[in-house]
């Protein structure tokens, strides 16, 4: 079966300083990968998904970025942070039959 | 474009009530239908989804959920909630080929009392 680690699962982190949240799949290859942002009272929020190494798609402007160095690993970064970018950050994999597996979270809080 | 709506963002119950959750989307195309359970800062967790086959379709921790493409309406259902049963949920969409991305609702609080 599929797992995603993320890490790590609690951030604080002052404005204006950088940030990486790293997520991992372990149990498949070439898998489908999105990050989703939490933040109260909005559902999630699709951030960026990949298909493959390096092929990112954003969905939404903003002031962070993703990449995918490796095949099973999928990187959030922002070079400095905005108050606004506070939320829980959820990374999720595409499985068989769409069962669409998620991590545990990461919950960043930028002060 | 897809969406999702869910019309209840709280939804407060006695234990061993029934509880409905509700959900419409919107969709020019055909899509896939899913609930999600979160616990507090915890990830997603699946407990039911609609691919094909019949409406009427059980998950998980004795939860169903109707699929209604007439009203366009995936209404999640469980005849008796426990305390356990307090959590977030959402309902999602996505578009039937690889690679695309689950769309949430913005999700109902279900809280159990007793």
């Amino acid at each position: 079966s599929q797992t995603i680690h993320q890490w790590p699962a609690t951030l604080v982190q002052p404005v204006g300083s950088p940030l990486s949240l790293e997520c991992t799949v372990e149990g498949t290859s070439n898998p489908n990968l999105y990050w989703y942002r939490q933040a109260a009272g909005r559902g999630l929020q699709l951030l960026f998904y990949s298909i493959g190494i390096d092929q990112i798609s954003s969905e939404v402007p903003q002031n962070l970025s993703a990449s995918r160095p490796q095949d099973r690993q999928f990187i959030l970064s922002s070079k400095k942070l905005l108050l606004s970018d506070s939320g829980f950050y959820l990374c999720a994999n595409q499985g068989v039959s769409y069962g669409y597996t998620f991590g545990s979270g990461t919950r960043l809080t930028v002060v | 474009a897809q969406s999702v709506t869910q019309l209840d963002s709280q939804v407060p119950v006695f234990e061993e009530a029934p509880v409905e959750l509700r959900c419409n989307y919107s969709s020019s195309v055909s899509v896939y239908l899913f609930w999600y359970v979160q616990y507090p800062n915890q990830g997603l967790q699946l407990l039911l989804k609609y691919l094909s086959g019949s409406t009427l379709v059980k998950g998980i921790n004795g939860f169903e959920a109707e699929f209604n493409k007439s009203q366009t309406s995936f209404h999640l259902r469980k005849p008796s909630v426990h305390i356990s049963d307090t959590a977030e949920y959402f309902c999602a969409v996505a578009q039937p080929r690889a690679g695309t991305a689950l769309i949430f609702g913005k999700g109902t609080t279900l809280s159990v009392s007793s």
